[in-house]
Order: C-alpha cells, then structure tokens, then sequence
C-alpha cells in the first residue's frame, strides 16, 4: 500500500471550514484513497473515499488533485465534535491487503470555540 | 439503523484467565473484522471473516487467540491463558461483501490483564 504522510496536527475555529491534507506520491492505479477518523475513546469512524473523481458525502468532501498524488479532506463547517485524529490511508481494491486496515500517525484536529 | 456492538465494553481479568469477547455486525454485513488497539499505538489486523469462506488469521498474534462466526453474524474473539500484552482495546468492524475497505466499527472492548 502506498505511504501517505500527514501533518501531525491542525487547528480549526469551529463553524469554519477544515481542510486537511494528505501526501500519497507513491500512490498507484488501483489504490483509492480513503479517510477516516477516531474520537477519543471512541472506534474509527469510516468518512469518504475516492479514486480520482472528487467525492462528497453527508460528512465531508474529498479533493483528489489531477495527478492523484495528494488529496484534500474538507469538512466545511467544522464543529466541536470533529476534534478527533483523521487518517488518510491509500487502500487497493483487492490484494493480501484488502480489508486490513492499518493506520499512520494521522493529524490531530482540534477545533476550538 | 443500529451499528456494530461489541460487549463486554471493559473487561478486567487475572493473568491466565480465558475471556471472551463478543462483536453484533451491522446486519446484512458479510464481512466481520477483529483489531486491536494498544494505547498509543495504532490498529494492528487480528482476523477477517468473508461470508462463508474460510477466515483469514494471519493476524492473530499467537494460537492463544482464536474466532469464531456463527451463522454469518454474531462473533467471539477468545483468548486463552491471557498475558498482561494482551491489554488493549479490541475493535470489531463489519462492511458490506464488495466494501471491504469501508468498514463501520464497534466501540471496542477495553481489555485489561492484571
């Protein structure tokens, strides 16, 4: 699977827009690029994912650049309950590692009052 | 609808003791996944259940764990003889059969060893 890098942390005012990125150079063909994040105590919470095509859902939006080597993840009005870790994986769509998840150190996004 | 439920979600136990571990997928979910999480750390793959093919446990730890699915739905995680490594928070997911990276999670049962 494809390296993705990640800032370590992030702020956001609440009510604002949140827009975190994600390195994924290496990324390959087959490999789709998947965002998820884990509240505090809580089990990760599948967000969004994407090929190539930008993608929107009822949690957030995902901004895929043309050459696929870095994406976006914005969630637009940003609230306190978002304060969570967000990890961008590149995942393939079948392999020995299909359905195995496995996580990098992600970006801590705080958002404050 | 309801998600995925995990019971116990705190489990305390003496070194040596055998535990249980429960997952309820979403229902109509084929696919069942068991992680765990030591504090700190990131999601480390235990075992991967695929309708009835015969499950991939290429990442259970040591042969004192091992699952179990009945009936396609409900699954046990046992561990047997536990350790005081084998504290952590165990995760279980479920997706659908062609959704196998779009998993939706349990809460987790918070295990400890003393």
């Amino acid at each position: 699977d494809a390296k993705t890098t990640q800032p370590p942390s992030m702020d956001c005012a609440e009510g604002r827009a949140a827009n975190l990125p994600c390195n994924h150079s290496t990324i390959s063909g087959n490999e789709y690029v998947y965002w998820y994040r884990q509240i505090h105590s809580q089990g990760p919470q599948y967000i969004i994912h994407g090929l190539k095509n930008n993608e929107t859902n009822e949690m957030a939006s995902l901004i895929i650049t043309e050459d696929r080597k870095s994406s976006t993840l914005i969630l637009p009005h940003a609230t306190l309950r978002d304060t969570a870790v967000y990890y961008c994986i590149a995942l393939p769509a079948g392999g020995t590692s299909y359905g195995k998840l496995t996580f990098g150190q992600g970006t801590i996004l705080t958002v404050h009052p | 609808g309801a998600g995925v439920s995990q019971s116990p979600s705190n489990k305390v136990t003496e070194k040596g003791k055998d535990v249980e571990l429960r997952c309820d997928p979403i229902s109509g979910h084929t696919a069942l996944y068991w992680y765990r999480q030591s504090l700190g750390q990131g999601l480390e793959f235990l075992i991967y259940f695929q309708g009835n093919s015969a499950p991939d446990k290429s990442g259970l730890p040591s042969d004192r764990f091992s699952a179990e699915r009945t009936g396609g739905s409900v699954s046990t995680l046992t561990i047997q003889r536990t350790q005081q490594e084998d504290s952590a928070v165990y995760l279980c997911a479920s997706s659908s059969a062609t959704g196998v990276n779009e998993q939706y999670f349990g809460p987790g049962t918070r295990l400890t060893v003393t």
